[in-house]
């Protein structure tokens, strides 16, 4: 079992909509939690950097963590296909290496 | 653009072969890490140096080395290359000590061994 799981999607969904990007993990050593953007053929783009359980907002993104039960989200309001790309968590525990998921490929259709 | 620069954009060689592959920070940034992206196993964290001197090694193989200069930025040196090398090599700086702190990654390369 993989210590991070991601849905690969693919996530299609219409122009507008709300989008929920989820990942779960077993690792219950895991405190730093991030949202990467990988656009096709590009490097990740970091969106989102949470430390500890709750809500972190940043425009239209919002970044969920749920330590209990060990789960995170990645919510993208007013979805615009410019957000069209694949979608990496990552996670790491104190002085240990991100982990990250296999990515979700979400596009956002007009 | 994440202010990270990776030379060569594409890489084409054979089995056996040695390549070298070049990582420049973002302005300020003392840590370098790479990382090797392939279909199969996604993102895997190689090796982290801050400063010059090596932090952490994650799954990196011994045919593969990397250093990192005074003037801070980073080589990847991967030799003896195999079919199953091929993948997208990925640099990240950041400006903290540790693992776990806010990495920007660079726009990779990509290396193909035939």
């Amino acid at each position: 079992q993989k210590e991070v799981e991601q849905d690969p999607g693919p996530l299609s969904v219409p122009e507008g909509a709300i989008v929920s990007l989820n990942c779960t993990y077993s690792n219950s050593a895991f405190q730093y939690f991030m949202w990467y953007r990988q656009y096709s053929r590009k490097g990740p783009e970091l969106l989102m950097y949470t430390y500890s359980s709750g809500n972190k907002e940043d425009g239209r993104f919002t970044a969920q963590v749920d330590k209990s039960s060990k789960y995170i989200s990645l919510f993208i309001r007013d979805s615009q296909p410019s957000d069209s790309a694949t979608y990496l968590c990552a996670m790491s525990a104190v002085a240990q290496k991100l982990v990250f998921g296999q990515g979700t490929r979400l596009t956002i259709n007009p | 653009d994440s202010g990270v620069t990776q030379t060569p954009k594409h890489l084409i060689t054979a089995t056996g072969q040695r390549v070298t592959l070049r990582c420049s920070p973002r302005s300020g940034d003392l840590s370098v890490y790479w990382y090797q992206q392939s279909l199969d196993q996604g993102l895997q964290f190689l090796i982290h140096y801050y400063n010059g001197e090596e932090r952490a090694k994650g799954n990196i193989l011994e045919r593969f080395s990397a250093q990192q200069f005074p003037d801070l930025h980073s080589e990847l040196n991967l030799s003896s290359l195999e079919l199953g090398d091929s993948a997208l090599y990925f640099c990240a700086s950041g400006h903290g000590f540790y693992l776990e702190d806010e990495q920007f990654f660079g726009p990779g390369t990509r290396l193909t061994v035939l």
